[in-house]
């Protein structure tokens, strides 16, 4: 079955500190996507990346960053330098191209609380 | 561009009632999508319409739950006879077609929905 495990419920930082954001997935498939969103307090969710299963370089995208490890079947997000703005629930996703078109299958999401 | 636009913003309707719920995609995007969320399942796929097929309807939770999506554009999802389990924030995404793999999908800001 496919599954999206995001462990970590709640994330408090203050402004400037690095902070991570686990995911770790499961699929049977050789081919699938891995996308993150981010969902503000307005509550729309904002896209803001998406992986496919044979690309394995990192990404960076001004203080953002993904660590994409098939070994672990991890898809980390890392935000540098967080501020209050970051301040919201950030949801990994994944793709099974075999399960419903292309729905996608949430993780229970990561709330981040930045502080200044 | 516009947006992923979906009516009302709100909705209390007591239980029993029915509600429709509305989506307008991004113009061009041939794929639709409903999601709910709530704070005890998260955020779960209920339907997908993909241009003029058939849609799968393999996420919806009862047969109280229907959709339908007019001249492959405006979806409605109505929900008969509502119970209060049905409370939650009901999404609509859209995306391009995919001529292969998960095409990224944009949300709604969703309908927030109340039985009372």
């Amino acid at each position: 079955a496919q599954k999206v495990t995001q462990a970590q419920t709640e994330i408090s930082v203050v402004e400037k500190e690095d902070v991570t954001l686990d995911c770790v997935y499961e699929t049977r498939d050789t081919t699938y996507y891995l996308f993150w969103y981010k969902q503000p307090p307005s509550g729309e969710l904002v896209f803001l990346i998406r992986r496919n299963s044979f690309d394995e370089q990192n990404e960076i995208s001004g203080r953002y960053s993904w660590n994409f490890q098939k070994s672990t079947s991890s898809f980390n997000f890392t935000i540098t330098a967080s501020q209050v703005v970051d301040s919201a629930v950030y949801f990994c996703a994944l793709s099974d191209v075999n399960q419903a078109g292309t729905a996608l299958i949430f993780g229970k999401g990561t709330t981040l609380s930045v502080s200044s | 561009g516009a947006g992923v636009s979906q009516s009302p913003s709100n909705k209390v309707t007591e239980k029993g009632k029915d509600v429709e719920l509305r989506c307008d995609p991004i113009s061009g995007h041939t794929a639709l999508y409903w999601y709910r969320q709530s704070l005890g399942q998260g955020l779960e796929f209920l339907i997908y319409f993909q241009g003029n097929s058939a849609p799968d309807k393999s996420g919806l939770p009862s047969d109280r739950f229907s959709a339908e999506r007019t001249g492959g554009s405006v979806s409605t999802l109505t929900i008969q006879r509502t119970q209060q389990e049905d409370s939650a924030v009901y999404l609509c995404a859209s995306s391009y077609p995919s001529s292969g793999g998960a095409a990224t999908q944009y949300f709604g800001p969703g309908t927030r929905l109340l039985v009372l």
